[in-house]
Order: C-alpha cells, then sequence, then structure tokens
C-alpha cells in the first residue's frame, strides 16, 4: 500500500524559512516524479513543485520560483521542500502526491498534509 | 498560460439526483483532465483521469466526458458520501492554472 507522510509544517515568520518532508513507502520511489501541491485555508488546490524520478529536473509554479526547492532523497525515499522568504500567502497545507504509473501529473496518492503558517 | 473555468462554484442536490460540473480550458488539452473528489480535512482522491477513465476503486456513477475544451463530470444518483468539493486540473502544461477553482457539492 502506498504511504506518503508530510512532516515539517509549523509556525514561521515572514521572511523566515523551512524544511517540509514526505516519507513514501509502499512502492518503487525512485521510478516516479514527485509533487508538492498546496491549499491556503479555505481555498482551492495549487500545485507547487515537482521533481522527475532521478531529481535531474524540477518544476516550480511562478509563485514559489527561486523561493522554494524540492529535492529527493532516493536512498531514504524522502521528497523534500526548503522553503525560503516565506510570504504570508505560502500559508496552506502542504500535500505531497504521486503521479499515476504512466501519467505524469495526474496523483492517485497523496499524503494526509502538513500544515505551513506564515505569520509574525 | 492555460486558464480553467469550473463552474458552478456550489451547488445543492438531494440523494438520488444526478449532477454535472463543467471545466473549460482556455486552450486546446486534449483529454488531459483528470477530477478530484476532497473532503473537509481530507486529501483529494482521484475520481476521473484522462477525461473519461474511471480510476480504480471509484464507484461507476461517476463519469467524465470531454466536447472540445470543455470537460463535464457526471455523477448519477447520488449518495450520502459523494456530498464533498470537486476539482477538475488539467495535467497538459505546468504553465497556468493546473486546478479548477473547485464545486462544492452540498444536501438540498
Amino acid at each position: 500500500e502506498v504511504q506518503l507522510l508530510e512532516f515539517g509544517g509549523d509556525l514561521a515568520q515572514p521572511g523566515g524559512s523551512l524544511r517540509l518532508s514526505c516519507a513514501a513507502s509502499g512502492f518503487s520511489f525512485s521510478s516516479y516524479a514527485m509533487n508538492w501541491v498546496r491549499q491556503a485555508p479555505g481555498k482551492g488546490l495549487e500545485w507547487v513543485s515537482a521533481i522527475s524520478s532521478s531529481g535531474g529536473d524540477t518544476y516550480y509554479a511562478d509563485s514559489v520560483k527561486g523561493r522554494f526547492t524540492i529535492s529527493r532523497d532516493q536512498s531514504k525515499n524522502t521528497l523534500d521542500l526548503q522553503m525560503n522568504s516565506l510570504r504570508a500567502e505560502d500559508t496552506a497545507v502542504y500535500f505531497c502526491a504521486k503521479p499515476k504509473s504512466g501519467y505524469s501529473y495526474v496523483f492517485d496518492s497523496w499524503g494526509q498534509g502538513t500544515l505551513v503558517t506564515v505569520s509574525s | 498560460d492555460i486558464q480553467m473555468t469550473q463552474s458552478p462554484s456550489s451547488l445543492s442536490a438531494s440523494v438520488g439526483d444526478r449532477v454535472t460540473i463543467t471545466c473549460r480550458a482556455s486552450q486546446s488539452i486534449s483529454t488531459y483532465l483528470n477530477w478530484y473528489q476532497q473532503k473537509p480535512g481530507k486529501a483529494p482522491k482521484l475520481l476521473i483521469y484522462a477525461a473519461s477513465s474511471l480510476q480504480s476503486g471509484v464507484p461507476s456513477r461517476f463519469s467524465g466526458s470531454r466536447s472540445g475544451t470543455d470537460f463535464t463530470l457526471t455523477i448519477n444518483s447520488l449518495q450520502p458520501e459523494d456530498f464533498a468539493t470537486y476539482y477538475c486540473q488539467q495535467s497538459y502544461s505546468l504553465r497556468g492554472d493546473t486546478f479548477g477553482q473547485g464545486t462544492k457539492l452540498e444536501i438540498k
């Protein structure tokens, strides 16, 4: 059974940094690209970032480009999101999401999410 | 950049009803359109992918269709567990909107 468990969400100050992690199990982690999707309180879903299966290619939404960095550790089966220069509008639940086999950006497995709150 | 317009934003219906939710893309996205269901405090759940393919384990009362750049999610014979928020998502391009704005389906 696929399991994705995010952690690292916390209260951070504007301009501060936070690092999220997602522990993956139940599938061949190194064979799949992985993604982060976020949801601000009471709002819709927003794709944030993706990383290729090898880790060699990364992609970002314009709203986080230059501030967030996605990475993965194949030996630990973990996906990370380093969040710098945080803004109030980054406040959201952050989900890691695995794509369906053979379908890029079709997310068939999600974690439970971790809450990031940016406030002074 | 692709813009996704989902409608309606909210919908009231009764158990047993048939409902449709629409998503329109600002340009051709072929069949790169997916539908998710999300319940409060939970992660989204994939229902339909590639416009009309039913995800494994999803009841057959859910169906998806495409007409050009217009996509429809249909739920036949609504069940109590179907009251949730539904999102469309285009997986054609990472430029612009990936998800629609959402449709909250409430009990009438």
